[in-house]
């Protein structure tokens, strides 16, 4: 098993221009997050989908949007990147059995996304 | 909003020691606490999950949770170079506890 993927594992953009990170899991997980990490700030989500079809909003959703596109897949979309969305991404899993006590969740290798 | 809060160190220890790791939670009804180890650009990995009240122990790795006062503890017993990394305190963040919290987390260094 590969685990949770990410590509592309560096990007550098210009200001404007729009990527989309993409995030795959095979361990057949309910639920998908995405997280941006900066110096000083920890992990901050910024959107996530407790399961297949639907997606929530996290602490810093601003400038992003996602798409569960299948149990396995779950992209992230900056339609016009600032500098200050310079950061570390982080993609993360988790299978969703606790009802509310919690899920060990499972992150990707990261993609470090740099915007001039 | 649920708040987590920890020491960003660095927390310098020798090896062989006893680290002490701490965290604190703003949300009185929180019973679920994982801690996390980031080595310097690597994801984060599990070490240890403890719910609800007492002591949880792992190996070397001990978690310990006091409600009354709001605070998680890790304490990593015989100190390695190898557990130097930054250790992130994280609570369920929503009721359907499917989205965690993250402390800023701790950076531990243990020289040899």
């Amino acid at each position: 098993n590969a685990g949770v993927t990410q590509t592309p594992k560096f990007q550098v953009l210009k200001t404007g221009q729009s990527m989309t990170l993409q995030c795959a899991q095979d361990m057949n997980h309910n639920s998908m997050y995405w997280y941006r990490q900066d110096p000083g700030m920890g992990l901050r989500l910024i959107y996530y989908s407790a399961s297949e079809g639907t997606t929530d909003k996290g602490e810093v959703p601003n400038g992003y949007n996602v798409s569960r596109l299948n149990k396995r897949e779950f992209s992230l979309r900056l339609e016009s990147a600032a500098p200050s969305q310079t950061s570390v991404y982080f993609c993360a899993s988790s299978e969703t059995l606790s009802k509310g006590r919690g899920d060990t969740q499972y992150f990707g290798p990261g993609t470090r996304l740099t915007v001039l | 909003q649920k708040e987590v809060e920890q020491n960003s160190g660095p927390l310098s220890v020798p090896e062989g020691a006893i680290a002490s790791l701490n965290c604190t939670y703003s949300d009185r009804g929180s019973q679920s606490f994982f801690w996390y180890r980031q080595y310097s650009g690597k994801s984060p990995e599990l070490i240890m999950f403890i719910y609800s009240n007492g002591d949880k122990e792992d190996g070397r790795f001990t978690a310990q949770l006091n409600k009354a006062s709001q605070y998680v503890s890790l304490l990593i017993r015989d100190s390695q170079p190898s557990d130097s990394a930054t250790y992130l305190c994280a609570v369920p963040g929503n009721q359907a506890g499917t989205a965690l919290i993250f402390g800023k987390g701790t950076t531990l260094s243990v020289s040899s």
